[in-house]
């Protein structure tokens, strides 16, 4: 399997503009997840889903934010309009289909500028 | 917000010494588990440990948990040069995983 995929690896855009992150979860994983990592805040949970449904949107920062899951294998994260402080690296994560007990699977990240 | 908190923040220590970590938490969990990041790489998974289980060992890894400090460890022994890398411990309660902000480790050759 080749693991859980992020596109793009980097994106720089300028204030105001759409930024769309992609994730293609692990085949068979029923659970995934969204975190924002910057060095102030550390790891942050935006979103998660199960079965393509999402379960908790409590961390999504504000209504720029949206997040969604049309199927199985392919997930979303929409920021719009962008600005600065949005600039950190957006991880995606899935997990087998009991989230209690086991480990998430991490892709390798999308970092974002907002300048 | 942080569940998890890790200490040391940062650790530098020589090659084939033995480095440990701390965590520790705030609220009830399922379980607690450590991860592995390389700069610029997402996180991998190291270890996990049952909010039942005391002691749990993989490799040159050991990890402990106490629920009653409601903390846990993170030993990795003969350390590497290739161990450097950022950790984090997370816990997990119900279906969310919350991460702390990571202990950057660096081993000297």
């Amino acid at each position: 399997d080749a693991g859980v995929i992020q596109s793009p690896r980097h994106e720089v855009t300028e204030m105001g503009q759409e930024v769309t992150l992609r994730c293609k979860p692990i085949s068979g994983h029923d659970y995934l997840f969204w975190y924002r990592q910057t060095m102030m805040r550390g790891l942050e949970l935006l979103i998660y889903f199960n079965n393509n449904v999402p379960i908790d949107d409590s961390g999504m920062p504000e209504d720029r934010f949206s997040a969604k899951m049309p199927n199985a294998s392919f997930s979303t994260l929409k920021i719009q309009p962008s600005e600065p402080r949005d600039s950190a690296v957006y991880f995606c994560a899935s997990s087998f289909p009991n989230p209690n007990t086991g480990e998430l699977f991490f892709g390798e990240g999308s970092r974002l500028t907002v300048l | 917000s942080q569940q998890g908190e890790e200490d040391p923040q940062a650790l530098s220590i020589q090659e084939g010494e033995n480095a440990t970590m701390n965590c520790s938490y705030k609220t009830s969990i399922n379980n607690l588990q450590w991860y592995r990041q390389n700069s610029g790489r997402g996180l991998v998974h190291l270890i996990l440990i049952r909010s039942n289980e005391r002691e749990k060992h993989s490799g040159r890894l050991r990890v402990t948990l106490d629920t009653s400090k409601k903390s846990s460890s993170l030993l990795i022994t003969a350390s590497r040069a290739a161990d450097t890398a950022s950790y984090f411990c997370a816990t997990r309660a119900n279906s969310k995983l919350t991460f702390g902000k990571g202990i950057t480790l660096s081993v000297r050759p």
